[in-house]
């Protein structure tokens, strides 16, 4: 069974731009979670979204945003960035984050602000 | 809302020696509680979980004990390799919402 697939990786950006983040979770997953990790906040709640529609969010600016599509692959989007939005960037995926809470994070995208 | 204390930050043990990490939290209405290992370069790896009805788990060298009326719950890691070495997060969740994670213990067995 393919874990949680996250992609790019890696990516370098400049201050300013927006960047799109992707996340394929466990096949048979419906929910998705976005987590922002830094050396300093630790590991920080963006977003979650389930059966295409966001769920929970945590306390970050509008410039963060997600998405997820039909067949559960979510996207995150970070406009106008600041070189603070530097970080790991992590999804998890779990079946349907309520009863059955088992979460599963992919390797994570390295987003590093210029 | 939830807040998620984790102790220590770090910690060195011998080869063989157990290993013990314990996490507190805030939200008595939290009843869902993993741990992750992190190696570098890596995202957490889920380990074990303990759910609010149960006090302990074990799977094979690990274990987790969680006692509710304290709020508090550890990680327990027996004959510690050095391939123990990485970061473990502990996390609180109410079914349905965000999980909150501790800071972080970075962990290394010296061989």
């Amino acid at each position: 069974k393919a874990g949680v697939t996250q992609t790019p990786r890696y990516l370098i950006k400049t201050r300013g731009q927006q960047v799109t983040l992707s996340c394929s979770p466990i096949s048979g997953h419906r929910s998705v979670s976005w987590y922002q990790q830094t050396p300093g906040q630790g590991l920080q709640f963006l977003f979650e979204y389930f059966s295409e529609t966001q769920r929970n969010k945590g306390n970050f600016p509008g410039r963060f945003s997600g998405r997820q599509f039909s067949n559960s692959r979510s996207e995150m989007n970070v406009s106008t960035l600041e070189l603070g939005d530097s970080a790991l960037y992590l999804c998890a995926s779990s079946l349907t984050g309520g009863m059955n809470t088992e979460a599963f994070f992919g390797q994570g995208t390295r987003l590093t602000v210029v | 809302g939830e807040n998620v204390e984790q102790h220590p930050s770090t910690l060195s043990v011998q080869e063989g020696d157990s290993a013990v990490i314990k996490c507190t939290y805030s939200d008595s209405a939290s009843n869902y509680f993993p741990w992750y290992k992190q190696e570098l370069g890596k995202g957490p790896q889920l380990i074990i979980d303990i759910r609010s009805n149960v006090g302990e788990k074990k799977d094979q060298r690990i274990a987790v004990t969680l006692n509710k009326t304290a709020k508090h719950f550890s990680l327990h890691i027996t004959e510690t390799q050095p391939e123990d070495s990485a970061v473990y997060f502990c996390a609180a969740t109410n079914y349905g919402q965000n999980f909150v994670f501790g800071p972080g213990t970075r962990l290394s067995v010296l061989p």
